[in-house]
């Protein structure tokens, strides 16, 4: 399995509140990507890095911002959480991005109440 | 607005039989990738397609990408309750993946 760690697993946290989700690789792969899953729509993309520093954003990234600083990290934020960011989400890594494939972490399922 | 549409969206079949799974769009797309995803876990990854009319083939599973690259079918022979999971299509336009919205598969013993 590729090493990618996602944390926490689990959060409830309050509307308003600030969030803070962590991606770690040990993969040493440059394309890193936080998708939200919620039943009907599937896994859809919010932001994505293609290198330290470099982040461009996805098809629902309103409300979310993030961070790379070390290619071993890649962070992403609600600044101020709302209930319909209650999710599932997930963070994946591809070596080349394109066609190469995604290995995905196991998701960190968010409660905003 | 979905990119990509999967169906169907529910299905629950008897040991041994047959399934198909399709994943459709209207774009044209360079490469599309099939993913099983299992409760509580991320996707993993079962085949990339990248040439119009591939066919691969996994064990039991046959992959088809259509002719103009806008659409896939996932084929199961003899389907087993190991293979209940989720099966989702993403597609790659040219910048990014995008999924679809799942096929959930129940084999029943």
């Amino acid at each position: 399995d590729a090493g990618i760690t996602q944390s926490p697993r689990h959060k409830v946290t309050e509307t308003g509140t600030p969030v803070t989700l962590r991606c770690h690789q040990t993969e040493n792969h440059r394309y890193m990507y936080w998708y939200r899953q919620d039943p009907g729509h599937g896994l859809r993309l919010i932001h994505y890095s293609y290198g330290v520093k470099d982040t461009d954003k996805g098809e629902v990234s309103d409300g979310y911002s993030v961070s790379r600083s070390k290619t071993e990290d890649f962070l992403l934020t609600l600044e101020s959480a709302t209930s319909s960011q209650t999710s599932v989400y997930f963070c994946a890594i591809s070596e080349f991005g394109g066609k190469s494939p995604l290995h995905f972490g196991n998701g960190t399922r968010l409660t905003v109440t | 607005t979905q990119l990509l549409e999967q169906s169907p969206q529910f299905l629950s079949i008897q040991e041994g039989e047959n399934l198909t799974v399709y994943c459709n769009s209207s774009s044209v797309f360079s490469s599309l990738q099939w993913y099983r995803q299992e409760p509580g876990e991320g996707p993993v990854l079962l085949v990339t397609v990248v040439t119009g009319g591939e066919v691969k083939k996994l064990k039991r599973l046959t992959f088809q990408f259509g002719d103009a690259r806008k659409d896939s079918s996932l084929h199961i022979t003899a389907a087993q309750p190991g293979d209940t999971g989720l099966y989702l299509c993403a597609g790659d336009p040219g910048n990014q993946f995008y999924f679809g919205t799942g096929t959930s598969l129940t084999v029943i013993p």
